[in-house]
This record gives structure tokens, C-alpha cells and sequence, in this order.
């Protein structure tokens, strides 16, 4: 089947602008989480969606970064007024469900959008 | 706080040796979960292996091992007969059972360079 999709690819934009990305998650899985990986900072945790509780933000760096999750399926992670320090790739990965049940966490992750902030 | 630690940062072999990864982790929880990943030049994380804490069986998959040992904190890879398709980064990852359970804490990653 098909695995997590995510658009644009590539994604290079001026300083102060917005952007928006996106992540189709697997068909049929409920938990979808995005993270950030730079070089500095390596692979981080930014936010997970599960079902239709409230969303862990815990791991935003900043309220310029803000997800929402629409009908249990597409996400969309924005940046407002983009810094260069925004710089990274941005990866999507979704789960069966949540927590700790047994295989059904495992994530399974998209091929990212590297975004470049000039 | 949990913590995944990968000293390794490059290790380069020529085809057909055996080569480990190193992964050490720190965690509070008592249930907790480990994977690897692999990302290859193309970007995208390939899921290996996941492993929960309270099995400490080791795991064989072709020419891939893992050890797991929770006396040192420690989940070991192992790639036997190493050959240039394994050329990748691989991470290590840590997941608990507190808080966001599935949000996953990376290692800093292996690079893997195999040579002919």
C-alpha cells in the first residue's frame, strides 16, 4: 500500500514569509507526528495528532510553528515569518495508533520536506 | 528525561566485514520501546526493528542482529557480511511509557560508509 506522502519536496522561501507543509499519513492509521531534522540539532520531536484528542505541541520550538490535522487524515504544519534558522527537513511519520500497544506504534515515516530559508 | 546516545558518528568498513552500532539510552520509565532506523542518501527513515524493554531476547534478520542488554542501558546493531547497499545513516530511537508515550527521542545517528 501506500506509504506517508509529503509536499512540497523542496521548499525554498525568503525570510518573513509563511509556509505550509503537508503530510498524507497511511491510510488507516490514527497517530501522525512531525519532526525536524538539522544539522545542529539532529532529529527532533515537534507535534503528534491522535484521533481526535488534542494534539501534543510539546516539542515546537516557537509559536510561529502551529499543525492542525483536518478529518483524521491530512496535516498541515505552518511556519509564520520564516527565520533562517527554520532551515531543515521536516519529516511526517504516522502509526497504527498510539501509545505503547504492542507493533502498533511503530512509526513509519514520509521522505520529508526540506525547507530552505533564505 | 530521556536520552539516546550514539558515540559513533562515522564508521567505515570494506565489503563483507562485520561492523556494530552502538546505542546507549537513558530512561526513568519502566516500560519503554527501541527502535533503528536507517536513512539511506535518499532521506527517507526506514524502519529496522522495534523491541520493548521487557523482552531481552536477541533478534537476528538476515544478516542484521541486535542485542539488547538492560543491565548496561545498551541496543546493539549489528551488521554481519557488510555490503555497499548498507551505506546509510542509522539512528536509534527511545520511546516510554510517561507523558507522550510515542513521541520518539533520537541518537545524534551512525553514518555507515562500506567500500568495495
Amino acid at each position: 500500500g501506500a506509504g506517508v506522502s509529503q509536499s512540497p519536496s523542496n521548499k525554498v522561501t525568503e525570510k518573513g514569509k509563511d509556509v505550509e507543509l503537508r503530510c498524507d499519513p497511511i491510510s488507516g492509521h490514527t497517530a501522525l507526528y512531525w519532526y525536524r531534522q538539522s544539522l545542529g540539532q539532529g532529529l527532533e520531536f515537534l507535534i503528534y495528532f491522535q484521533g481526535n484528542s488534542a494534539p501534543d505541541k510539546s516539542g515546537l520550538p516557537s509559536d510561529r510553528f502551529s499543525a492542525e490535522r483536518t478529518g483524521g487524515s491530512v496535516s498541515t504544519l505552518t511556519i509564520q515569518r520564516t527565520q533562517q534558522e527554520d532551515s531543515a527537513v521536516y519529516l511526517c511519520a504516522s502509526s497504527l495508533r498510539w501509545g505503547l500497544a504492542e507493533g502498533k506504534d511503530t512509526q513509519y515515516f514520509g521522505p520529508g520536506t526540506r525547507l530552505t530559508v533564505l | 528525561a530521556q536520552k539516546v546516545t550514539q558515540a559513533q558518528t562515522e564508521i567505515s568498513v570494506v565489503e563483507k566485514e562485520d561492523v556494530t552500532l552502538d546505542c546507549v539510552y537513558e530512561t526513568r520509565d519502566t516500560t519503554y520501546y527501541l527502535f533503528w532506523y536507517k536513512q539511506p542518501p535518499s532521506g527517507e527513515l526506514v524502519f529496522l526493528i522495534r523491541r520493548n524493554s521487557f523482552d531481552e531476547q536477541n533478534e537476528i534478520s538476515g544478516r542484521y542482529s541486535w542485542n539488547f542488554q538492560k543491565s548496561t542501558s545498551s541496543f546493539n546493531f549489528t551488521i554481519t557480511a557488510s555490503q555497499v547497499v548498507d551505506s546509510a545513516v542509522y539512528f536509534c530511537a527511545l520511546s516510554g511509557n510517561t507523558g507522550t508515550a510515542s513521541k520518539l527521542t533520537f541518537g545524534t545517528g551512525t553514518r555507515l560508509q562500506v567500500t568495495l
